[in-house]
């Protein structure tokens, strides 16, 4: 099972301000990653799929990047409706798709 | 716009069943590959299973936690898709998503429903 591991837990970012997030997978998953957001007492959303291609409606400012082991999400001005959490999730080797544990976007 | 309905969500005792219910509206449900995802606050976001499409031959994958405890079928003449839940453990205790694979090149989660709370305990 492939395990995904991202980084920070938790950071805290000014709106405006640009906020990068780390995704890292155990071994290779190619382009297959994909990040969601959830805000409290909601499902999560799909923001990017296959590493860096934006789902339907979603910002421009939301970008994503990597392949292989290494991802990062960036939203590069942040307003007020991005503050939740992030989750990366591999589709390349499955079953089992794998999620990280999420990071927490707070308002610094 | 596409909707995924949970329904039958609840409180169980440990060992006992509960089915789960995902009505599916404003998509082709025939042709959608759909999946169960639980969340839990100390486990985070875990896939429980898969269904695929008739057309791809409506097989069914699960995780290894619920393998041979939990079953997903589906009845493309009603939009719906089931998890039938079996021995359930307290381990289960979790909010559980139904939700679309968004298609065969990127099995990413594309759509999700509203959740169902499922509490096992005695």
């Amino acid at each position: 099972e492939i395990v995904m591991t991202q980084s920070p837990d938790t950071l805290s970012v000014s709106p405006g301000e640009r906020a990068t997030l780390s995704c890292r997978a155990s071994q290779s998953v190619s382009s297959y990653l994909a990040w969601y957001q959830q805000k409290p007492g909601q499902a999560p959303r799909l923001l990017i799929y296959g590493a860096s291609t934006r789902a339907t409606g979603i910002p421009a400012r939301f970008s994503g990047s990597g392949s292989g082991t290494e991802f990062t999400l960036t939203i590069s001005s942040l307003q007020s409706e991005d503050f939740a959490v992030y989750y990366c999730q591999q589709y390349n080797n499955w079953p089992p798709y794998t999620f990280g544990q999420g990071t927490k976007l707070e308002i610094k | 716009e596409v909707q995924l309905v949970e329904s039958g969500g609840g409180l169980v005792q440990p060992g006992g069943s509960l089915i789960l219910s995902c009505a599916a509206s404003g998509l082709r449900f025939i042709d959608a590959w759909m999946s169960w995802v639980r969340q839990t606050p100390g486990k985070g976001l875990e896939w429980v299973g898969r269904i695929k499409s008739k057309a791809s031959g409506g097989t069914t994958d699960y995780a290894a936690p619920v393998k041979d405890r939990f079953t997903i079928s589906r009845d493309d003449s009603k939009n719906t898709v089931y998890l039938q839940m079996n021995s359930l453990k307290t381990d289960d205790t979790a909010i559980y998503y139904c939700v679309k694979v968004f298609i065969l090149a990127h099995l990413a989660f594309d759509h999700w429903g509203q959740g169902a709370l499922v509490t096992v305990s005695s």
